[in-house]
């Protein structure tokens, strides 16, 4: 079964700084997918960005960006210039296409927190 | 094209009453999923449907906790006989057919808060 965890309950960050986000996963399968989402104290999810695994390019998406390590199974986000609206619970999650389970499996969560 | 519309955001029941949470998929998006969270927790899966067919109920209590996806109108997730437990986020997230990983982007609701008195 894969698992995501997720160290870091809180971080906390001062606007226009950049933070990273911790991620590590467990699988065995060689083809999936890796997501960070964001939920906002609206509670909506919101997709911020996705990795395809046969990548070796990270991701990308504007101020948000990963650092994507397979042998490691490690999964990090990184916000650059950091904005208030990006306080939010940030969740890290994985699927895997081919298993047997094709269902996303979420980490905890890192609550974090933008500082004026 | 509206979103994933998930309906009531917000429901009150009495324990041992029923609970029905609805969801429908964006247009063209035959796969939906729900999840739940518990306060102060991630999300948790429990049911995978496609229309008229349950995929994966892994994540499914195996009392009181139903879903069905029928061949016209929403996703309907029934909770029987609520407890003080229930009591969370439910989330619904729908993808389109597979095909060039589209299957793997889910699109979330905005979730169905159940509250258990």
């Amino acid at each position: 079964a894969q698992t995501v965890t997720q160290s870091q309950p809180e971080m906390s960050v001062q606007e226009a700084e950049t933070v990273t986000l911790s991620c590590t996963y467990d699988t065995s399968e060689n083809n999936y997918y890796l997501f960070w989402y964001k939920q906002p104290p609206s509670r909506q999810m919101i997709l911020v960005i996705r990795q395809e695994a046969y990548k070796q390019q990270n991701a990308t998406e504007n101020r948000f960006s990963v650092n994507f390590q397979k042998a490691a199974k490690s999964f990090s986000l990184k916000i650059s210039d950091s904005q208030l609206g990006d306080t939010a619970m940030y969740f890290c999650a994985f699927i895997s296409p081919s298993g047997s389970a094709r269902q996303l499996t979420f980490g905890s969560g890192t609550q974090l927190t933008v500082l004026p | 094209n509206a979103g994933v519309m998930q309906n009531p955001r917000h429901l009150v029941r009495r324990r041992g009453q029923e609970a029905r949470l609805r969801c429908s998929p964006m247009k063209g998006h035959s796969h939906v999923y729900w999840y739940r969270q518990l306060p102060e927790e991630g999300l948790k899966f429990m049911v995978y449907l496609q229309k008229e067919n349950i995929i994966d109920e892994s994540g499914m209590p195996k009392e009181r906790f139903s879903a069905e996806f029928p061949k016209e109108g929403p996703s309907i997730l029934r909770i029987q006989q609520v407890v003080r437990g229930d009591s969370a986020a439910y989330f619904c997230a729908s993808s389109p057919l597979a095909g060039n990983g589209g299957a793997n982007v889910l699109t979330f609701g905005a979730g169905s808060r159940l509250t258990v008195l």
